[in-house]
């Protein structure tokens, strides 16, 4: 069972702050990794893939690959209050589809 | 570039019915996957089509169905509603298979059954 977990939260961070996602995988020759953002009552909303070990930076975003350990993580810098949302982690197993983590829920503290 | 378009976007029904649900995939993309995401849940995998195809399924029951269409516009199906049934349903496209490089997701139908 090729599974995806991710701690459910909440996770309240103050804004300004570093808030840190993680995500454990079952699959160690699993290949594409992706974070989305889902804010309350809508459609998940892709804002970061990441394929080979190491860190990927895109604006305040920043997701890191450990292949070996089987984690991905999400940091997000100088946190907003827009930024509260719940967060999915997402893995291709190589199956022909995505699984996903439950998600973390993420409240920014103004 | 248009975006995934669903429709309806809420639709209530009663247990026993059936219920078809629509999806217009982005332009360029060839692979439709549906999902089925209940209450404080991550998405769950229902089954994806590559060029009309039914290609790989998840653990549901076979009274979810689904189609492609040439344009590569997808449906899914749902016969003998039960009262689980009731989540959002997401239709998401990809240009590859499996979701390789990420999907674009739609904005949703929230099935209610009653």
């Amino acid at each position: 069972q090729k599974e995806v977990e991710q701690n459910s939260g909440p996770l309240s961070v103050p804004e300004g702050a570093i808030a840190s996602l993680n995500c454990t995988y079952s699959d160690r020759g699993s290949q594409s990794f992706f974070w989305y953002r889902q804010y309350s009552g809508k459609s998940p909303e892709l804002i970061m893939s990441i394929y080979s070990n190491g860190d990927k930076e895109d604006g305040r975003f920043t997701a890191q690959l450990n292949k070996a350990s089987q984690y991905v993580s999400l940091l997000i810098r100088d946190s907003q209050p827009s930024d509260s949302a719940t967060y999915l982690c997402a893995v291709n197993f190589g199956n022909e589809k995505l699984t996903f983590g439950t998600g973390t829920r993420l409240t920014i503290i103004p | 570039e248009t975006g995934v378009t669903q429709s309806p976007t809420h639709l209530i029904k009663t247990r026993g019915q059936q219920v078809t649900l629509r999806c217009s995939s982005q332009s360029g993309h060839n692979t439709v996957s549906w999902y089925q995401q209940a209450l404080g849940q991550g998405p769950q995998f229902i089954f994806q089509y590559y060029r009309e195809e039914e290609n790989g399924r998840g653990n549901f029951p076979p009274r979810f169905s689904g189609l492609q269409f040439p344009n590569y516009s997808s449906e899914l199906n749902v016969n003998a509603l039960e009262l689980d049934d009731s989540a959002l349903y997401l239709c998401a496209s990809s240009a590859r298979q499996g979701g390789g490089g990420g999907y674009t997701f739609g904005s949703g139908t929230r099935l209610t059954v009653v």
